[in-house]
């Protein structure tokens, strides 16, 4: 069964840094790529990171409104994906869920999802 | 960024009812689109992918079409667990996007 549990959510302050983990189970982790998809609170959905896996190079993409602040890395070894967030804003506070994408062969979708951990970003 | 619109923005309808939501694409995504269910305090769940492609383990009342810029989710025959927001998104074109979602109410 497909596992992902997410971890290292936090109140900060503006301005601080904080960096969330996502530990997955019941897969080939190092075949999947990962998403990370945030929900601020009464809000829809923002996708926010995605990393493809390392037969893909590992390459990234970001939203427009992280970039430059948020880096997605992976540890295959452990079975981890990361989200390192720099420069947190307020707007930044949200419920932070990672999932599992999956390659079809000719686009990514998002397959499983974890249980979310929350980031609150305030002084 | 590709702009993607739902409606209505919340339905109520009854037991047994076929309910349909829309999802339309600011421009052509092809089918690339996908749907999501999201109960009050959960973590969404994935229902379809490739506009019609049923996620493995989803009930077949789910239903998923379209192409182009306009997509419809349709529940065959609405059940109270059906009860949830749901979400389309285009996976065409980064960065990815959703659209606002729709809040399903059973009468």
């Amino acid at each position: 069964e497909v596992q992902l549990v997410e971890s290292g959510g936090d109140l900060v302050q503006p301005g601080r840094s904080l960096r969330l983990s996502c530990t997955a189970s019941g897969f080939t982790f190092g075949d999947s790529g990962m998403t990370w998809v945030r929900q601020a609170p009464g809000k829809g959905l923002e996708w926010v990171a995605f990393i493809r896996s390392k037969i893909y190079g590992a390459t990234t993409e970001y939203a427009a409104s992280v970039k430059g602040r948020f880096t997605i890395s992976r540890d295959d070894s452990k079975s981890i994906a990361y989200l390192q967030m720099n420069s947190l804003e307020t707007e930044d506070t949200a419920v932070y869920y990672c999932t599992r994408t999956v390659y079809s062969g000719s686009y990514y979708y998002f397959d499983s999802w974890g249980q979310g951990t929350l980031v609150t970003v305030s002084s | 960024d590709i702009q993607m619109t739902q409606s209505p923005s919340s339905l109520s309808a009854s037991v047994g009812d076929r309910v349909t939501i829309t999802c339309r694409a600011s421009q052509d995504i092809s089918n690339y689109l996908a749907w999501f269910q999201q109960k009050p305090g959960e973590a969404p769940k994935s229902l379809i992918h490739g506009a019609s492609s049923l996620q493995s383990g989803v009930p077949s009342k789910f239903i998923g079409s379209g192409s182009g810029t306009e997509f419809t989710l349709t529940i065959s025959s609405l059940q109270p667990e059906d009860s949830a927001t749901y979400y389309c998104q285009q996976h065409k074109n980064y960065p990815r996007t959703f659209g606002q979602g729709t809040m399903v109410e059973i009468k």
